[in-house]
């Protein structure tokens, strides 16, 4: 079954400090993983996507990795600000099917001044 | 222009009300979708049209009425709505074509509140 986990839940961390969200997932066959942003009551915003030969990639102080082998990505906030509050949505996409994407159930962080 | 739009922001109805919401996009892209997302959840997928067609309907109730008139142009007409109803509504849009780099945009969604 296709699936995709995110870890933790929910996160509190201080202003200017660094932190590292988790995806786990079992979709095959691949095609790209994104990491969005949602802040409350608004739309995801896309952070980064990364296909099969990629493994890292940056957009500002977020840098998202993927190891395509043990089907794991992580995001890394560096240096926190208050504005980074959001939940963070993993979502990953089937080959050969454009309208099949799979969402985790997020990551809400709270960063505190 | 990598923007979808969704009109209107808020809404509040009754049960017995009528009412739609609508989305726009100008990238092009065949595909476009309806999300449901209640607090703390994910997006639900609700409907999926491809070439202006539905290929995708979630089991979801009649009540959901979706639309699309023109490759840019996605509604979602809501009539007797119940108070579970109520959640933000996202609109999103994608090629209609499989591919390394396919990925949705999301518009901002639409806060129904159904009282």
């Amino acid at each position: 079954k296709n699936q995709v986990e995110q870890s933790p839940q929910s996160l509190i961390i201080l202003e200017g400090k660094n932190c590292t969200l988790q995806c786990n997932y079992t979709v095959s066959p691949f095609s790209n993983l994104r990491w969005y942003k949602q802040d409350t009551g608004r739309g995801p915003v896309s952070l980064t996507i990364m296909t099969f030969s990629e493994n890292t990639k940056s957009n500002g102080r977020y840098t998202a990795t993927l190891d395509a082998d043990t089907k794991q990505s992580s995001l890394h906030i560096t240096a926190s600000q208050l504005s980074d509050s959001a939940s963070y949505i993993c979502v990953v996409s089937e080959d050969y099917n454009f309208n099949k994407f799979y969402f985790g159930s997020g990551t809400k962080l709270n960063v505190k001044p | 222009d990598t923007e979808v739009t969704q009109t209107p922001k808020h809404l509040v109805m009754g049960m017995t009300n009528k009412k739609s919401l609508k989305c726009e996009q100008h990238m092009g892209h065949r595909a476009m979708y309806w999300y449901k997302q209640k607090a703390k959840k994910p997006p639900e997928l609700m409907f999926v049209y491809s070439y202006e067609k539905l290929s995708i309907n979630e089991s979801v109730p009649s009540r959901f009425s979706p639309e699309c008139p023109n490759s840019s142009l996605l509604n979602l007409h809501l009539h007797a709505l119940q108070p579970e109803d109520s959640a933000l509504y996202l609109c999103a849009s994608s090629q209609a074509t499989s591919g390394a780099y396919n990925e949705q945009f999301f518009g901002p969604g639409t806060r129904l509140t159904v009282l």
